[in-house]
């Protein structure tokens, strides 16, 4: 596709329970970043990949959560012993360049955690 | 401590005047500040940028003014259309590091242009 694609847009768990999102970014960017945006908040930076590794994973908040990008395409953030705080639109970007591209995103995936 | 504060939630214009969002940024390490567009159900689409050297860059119909001294920048968009009724989220960087990747954003200003 032309755009950034993450799936699934929805996704309603329960407390405790694993969850994994994908993200399929722009062809041919070598750079992939996720942000989370809480509800009535800014998107907030997570994780940024520079090819098959991650470059900052500052924004993690905690061991709970992990992001993977093996072939240095798609890429998968994994959320173990989800919790209501982590309720939230995760969103995915790509660039071409991490040090002047612009940021392309995708629509996210809004996670309900009940 | 929010290091990007905008304001105003929301913001109410009619078609064909001016529309201007503001954004106040507490950070001085930051070097580089943009403005992301936000529909529903969508994305945030990038929309206009600046870098620190300088104090205006025009797009169209859309204008940045930053306001180093004040730490103070503002979006305006002239004249406004119903289309430009979306979330207006300004965002900040430090490029001095060497990527401009980790966007700090803030909340968001609610844009509705009235017919």
């Amino acid at each position: 596709g032309a755009g950034v694609s993450q799936t699934p847009s929805n996704k309603v768990t329960e407390k405790g329970k694993y969850v994994e999102l994908r993200c399929d970014p722009i062809s041919g960017h070598t750079a992939l970043y996720w942000y989370r945006q809480s509800l009535g908040q800014g998107p907030e930076f997570l994780i940024y990949f520079q090819g098959t590794g991650a470059a900052d994973d500052s924004g993690l908040p905690n061991d709970r959560f992990f992001a993977v990008r093996p072939e240095g395409s798609v890429s998968t953030l994994k959320i173990q012993r989800t919790e209501r705080g982590d309720s939230a639109v995760y969103l995915c970007a790509s660039s071409s360049d991490s040090h002047t591209g612009e940021l392309f995103f995708g629509e996210g995936s809004r996670l309900t955690v009940l | 401590d929010q290091q990007v504060k905008q304001n105003s939630p929301s913001l109410s214009v009619q078609e064909g005047r001016i529309s201007i969002l503001n954004c106040d940024y507490t950070n001085s390490m930051f070097d580089y500040f943009l403005w992301y567009k936000k529909y529903p159900a969508e994305g945030p689409t990038f929309l206009i940028s600046i870098s620190s050297i300088k104090d205006k860059n025009e797009d169209g119909r859309f204008t940045v003014f930053l306001n180093k001294s004040a730490k103070h920048l503002s979006l305006h968009i002239v004249p406004s259309q119903p289309g430009d009724s979306a979330v207006y989220f300004c965002a900040a960087t430090t490029r001095a590091r060497g990527s401009n990747y980790k966007l700090t954003f803030g909340k968001g200003t609610l844009l509705t242009v009235n017919p």
